[in-house]
């Protein structure tokens, strides 16, 4: 069971928008540590999608956007294209554990 | 362009060890804390170790005593010794550049850039 908890699901239709959580605790999102996201396509490596909460690298579609209030974290992806079908995962610090940690993973599937 | 690649996976007998490396091209390995996640077979993903610049390391604790992180300057790469493997063990396992900031009264790290990753098999 992950420290961090995201629905293992989320689908929509192309255009569409679609948000999906992150839920920490108190020795991790809610203590003050920041939320990045990944993406991993089907068959791929992860990728940095998102970093410090709500920061893109270069390259990322502002399509995507982050955000976090009190013991969780929130992506959203706006304008749903067929290419963002992928996992995402949270990933923050965890206070009491002194380990890096992840969420579980989002599946998202257009329709 | 920065990049990572690993190699030095393969199928191991329990109790069996293995040395993954990762190769890095475009930046210094030492400059950076450098890490290693897994991925088991239909699972998510799992932090194993970080080398911080200065040397230090760190564990998860389902891989403490078994696995050793380190690098080596003059190939430009970041090795993991793994021992004593399980069945659980299996997995994907991919290096990760880290990049760091600070953030009100925290150091908060994310992995900026991946390899594509070796597979390690534990069976018998």
């Amino acid at each position: 069971q992950s420290v961090l908890t995201q629905p293992p699901s989320v689908s929509g239709a192309p255009g569409q928008r679609v948000t999906f959580s992150c839920t920490g605790s108190t020795s991790n999102i809610g203590v003050g540590y920041d939320v990045h996201w990944y993406q991993q396509l089907p068959g791929r490596a992860p990728k940095l999608l998102i970093f410090g909460n709500n920061n893109r690298p270069s390259g990322v579609p502002d399509r995507f956007s982050g955000s976090k209030s009190g013991t969780s974290a929130s992506l959203a992806i706006t304008g749903l294209q067929a290419e963002d079908e992928a996992t995402y995962y949270c990933q923050s610090y965890d206070h009491s554990l002194s380990d890096w940690v992840f969420g579980g993973g989002t599946q998202v599937t257009v329709l | 362009e920065v990049q990572l690649e690993e190699s030095g996976g393969g199928l191991v007998h329990p109790g069996g060890s293995l040395r993954l490396s990762c190769a890095g091209s475009g930046f210094i390995v030492n400059s950076h804390y450098m890490s290693w996640v897994r991925q088991a077979p239909g699972k998510g993903l799992e932090w194993v170790s970080v080398i911080y610049y200065g040397g230090e390391t760190f564990y998860a604790d389902s891989v403490k005593g078994r696995f050793t992180i380190s690098r080596e300057t003059s190939e430009n790469t970041l090795w993991l010794q793994i021992s004593n493997l399980r069945t659980e063990d299996t997995a994907v396992y991919y290096c990760a550049r880290v990049a760091g900031y600070r953030s009100g009264r925290f150091r908060n790290y994310y992995m900026d850039v991946w390899g594509k990753g070796t597979s390690v098999t534990v069976a018998s």
